[in-house]
């Protein structure tokens, strides 16, 4: 059964460096998300992306926070200078079209450490 | 403000116990409420969609129900691989395609 894949499954990273977390959806999917989940938390929506554009962000989503199609299969989200609390999972989802009757299917996550 | 609630917060169970989840939930206008399963160190593994109240949908030991203010996730005779937390999400009219999602309900089953 086709999966979303994320990489790395963890990164530790300094404060103030910038990271970039990596996620190839399913193949024929249009619809794209991140997600996060800070420890003992519940799951918040970050950005969803369609058509090569950002069709909807959250209040977390702010100038810092960038993501990207860089190709036909990777989708990426970047954070530039990071803080300690960015440390959370991670996680990027898809689907095929924006409706109910079509869920969201995630990947693994990665963990992000800030140090 | 859309809001979703789950509980209990943690359920202890032993082998063949059934019991019920529940998700309240408080949108303006439901397009879907989805249960989703969370293994520790994985991400949410889909289980259902509802759309409407009074409808339930069953995959083997589960079933999930819909009213116009909450969900149920029943687990009949429960078995230790039934172990996980079980997330529940909602899609509203006025937010997009994102899921709001509840804190989770963990569900321990012991043999």
């Amino acid at each position: 059964e086709p999966e979303v894949t994320q990489t790395p499954s963890h990164q530790v990273t300094q404060m103030g460096q910038e990271v970039i977390l990596r996620c190839v959806p399913i193949s024929n999917h249009l619809y794209f998300y991140w997600y996060r989940q800070i420890l003992g938390q519940k799951v918040e929506f970050l950005v969803s992306f369609y058509n090569n554009e950002i069709s909807e962000k959250s209040e977390i989503f702010d100038d810092q926070f960038s993501v990207e199609r860089p190709d036909g299969s990777n989708f990426t989200l970047k954070i530039r200078s990071t803080k300690l609390e960015d440390s959370a999972m991670y996680f990027c989802a898809s689907s095929p079209e924006d409706r109910s009757n079509q869920p969201q299917h995630f990947g693994d996550g990665t963990r992000l450490s800030i140090l | 403000e859309d809001q979703v609630t789950q509980s209990p917060e943690a359920l202890r169970l032993q082998e063949g116990e059934s019991s019920s989840l529940n998700c309240s939930y408080t949108v303006s206008g439901l397009r879907g409420l989805f249960w989703y399963r969370q293994d520790p160190g994985k991400g949410p593994e889909f289980l259902f969609t509802l759309y409407s109240a009074g409808e339930e949908k069953e995959k083997e030991r589960l079933k999930a129900t819909l009213t116009k203010k909450e969900s149920f996730l029943h687990i009949t005779a429960p078995k230790p691989e039934d172990s996980a937390t079980y997330l529940c999400a909602v899609h509203s009219r006025n937010q997009g395609g994102k899921l709001i999602f509840g804190q989770g309900t963990e569900l321990s089953v012991k043999p």
